[in-house]
């Protein structure tokens, strides 16, 4: 079982589209990460939380430390939003787990 | 400010062979990780690195190890190459006094494939 589970693993929108990610995590954690990777390889860091919500333009991040969940949402999605959205957090034993990770398309 | 850079971006390398990869932090970041991304695995954290100290390491076998200079800028090493270490291999900084509870910021990879 991995310990930072992503859904979902693949996700096709329509421009302007309200955009939900979801991860959770099985053990407590300090901070929970979003990253964000193009094509390429690129990876760019969104948020970085550890309790409530953060906002940065079109995107919010949300976690609920006692349900072990967070969300990212892409408000009013754009075709430049496709990526890869991946979340990660410090684990026991500061290992540093990924999400499996949850593609993202949005069509014109 | 200069972000994170990695050399080389590509490289080639044959089984059995060992590889160098260099990582040169943002000026004043003391940390810096690696991770390996495959699209089997995805992204798999590998080692952290503070202030010349592996401070934190993922399950790796030992062929894998690095280490970070006085100016933070590091290296990790494969020894014995195996096919399944084909993959792009990141590293990030930060300024690490508080590990993973901070900010990390990425390089652009270098991918390595081994024939």
């Amino acid at each position: 079982k991995n310990e930072v589970e992503q859904s979902p693993q693949n996700l096709t929108a329509q421009e302007g589209e309200f955009i939900t990610i979801n991860c959770s995590y099985s053990v407590g954690i300090s901070a929970l990460h979003w990253l964000q990777q193009h094509p390429g390889g690129g990876i760019v860091s969104l948020f970085m939380l550890s309790s409530g919500k953060k906002k940065h333009g079109r995107l919010i991040a949300t976690i609920n430390i006692q349900e072990k969940h967070s969300s990212l949402h892409i408000t009013a999605s754009h075709p430049r939003d496709s990526a890869v959205y991946i979340c990660a957090a410090p684990l026991a034993g500061n290992q540093f787990y990924f999400g499996t990770g949850t593609s993202l398309t949005v069509i014109p | 400010k200069a972000g994170v850079t990695q050399t080389p971006r590509y490289l080639i390398k044959t089984r059995g062979q060992q590889v160098t990869l260099s990582c040169s932090p943002i000026s004043g970041h003391r940390s810096v990780s690696w991770y390996q991304q495959t699209p089997g695995q995805g992204l798999q954290f590998l080692f952290e690195y503070f202030s010349e100290t592996q401070r934190n390491k993922g399950n790796f076998p030992g062929r894998f190890s690095g280490r970070q200079f006085s100016n933070s800028r590091s290296e990790m090493n494969v020894s014995t190459l195996e096919l399944g270490d084909s993959a792009l291999y990141l590293c990030a900084s930060s300024l690490g006094s508080r590990g993973f509870t901070i900010e990390q910021f990425f390089g652009p990879g270098t991918r390595l494939t081994v024939l």
